[in-house]
């Protein structure tokens, strides 16, 4: 079936550095990107997301893109803040799943001080 | 404030008793979520409803019942059959089930004892 491979599972980097998180997807016909922060004890919240005609989307230090050929897209955080340390999750959303998403099994970013 | 409130936030069963946890939204979206959470995992869909009165299982719906009589509403029941319920459960809704972007609820800690 679908299945999103996401690395690594955890990333730790230096308060003020780059932090960059990669999934990769096996349907072509693929066509939503969506990434999700969690906090611990709280639900995912969608922090960007990208769509199958895009190939980078920026929202002020956070930017996500997409390799369609290559059935991958990657989470960039510049600038990274201790309030960035969290759990990140990838999603796809496959047409042939009746539009569910499949989920990444997530990343443990940790901001070092 | 418009959101998704999921309770009780921690909730301890006993072997071979069924539990039910509540979510509610006043957001006015059509279709709502179940996702179970493993450590190391990513979510696994329960149950998905897209409408009142209507709702299909997901992957790993075995032990698991759902019912949607109010759009607001969407409770799911562990039952005894769940063969491994402890985990973190989290429900969800969007607008439709095409408009997948997803809102979370605070999640349910479920402790079989």
């Amino acid at each position: 079936g679908e299945n999103v491979e996401q690395h690594p599972s955890t990333l730790s980097v230096q308060e003020g550095d780059s932090a960059v998180i990669k999934c990769t997807y096996s349907d072509s016909a693929s066509n939503y990107f969506p990434w999700y922060k969690q906090e611990l004890g709280k639900g995912p919240q969608l922090i960007i997301d990208i769509r199958s005609n895009v190939g980078e989307k920026k929202d002020q230090r956070i930017a996500v893109t997409l390799n369609k050929t290559a059935k991958h897209f990657s989470l960039h955080i510049t600038e990274t803040q201790p309030e960035d340390s969290a759990v990140y999750f990838c999603a796809v959303r496959y047409p042939d799943s009746n539009y569910q998403l499949i989920w990444g099994a997530g990343t443990k970013l940790i901001i070092k001080p | 404030d418009g959101g998704i409130t999921q309770s009780p936030k921690y909730l301890f069963r006993k072997e071979g008793q069924n539990v039910t946890l509540s979510c509610e939204q006043n957001l006015n979206h059509d279709a709502m979520y179940w996702y179970r959470q493993d450590p190391g995992q990513g979510l696994r869909l329960i149950y998905y409803s897209q409408i009142v009165n209507d709702f299909q299982k997901g992957d790993i719906a075995e032990g698991y019942s759902v019912s949607r009589e109010k759009k607001e509403s969407f409770p799911l029941t562990v039952t005894s059959a769940q063969k491994n319920p402890t985990a973190f459960y989290l429900c969800a809704s969007s607008i439709t089930t095409v408009n997948t972007e997803a809102f979370f609820g605070q999640g349910t800690r479920l402790t079989v004892v």
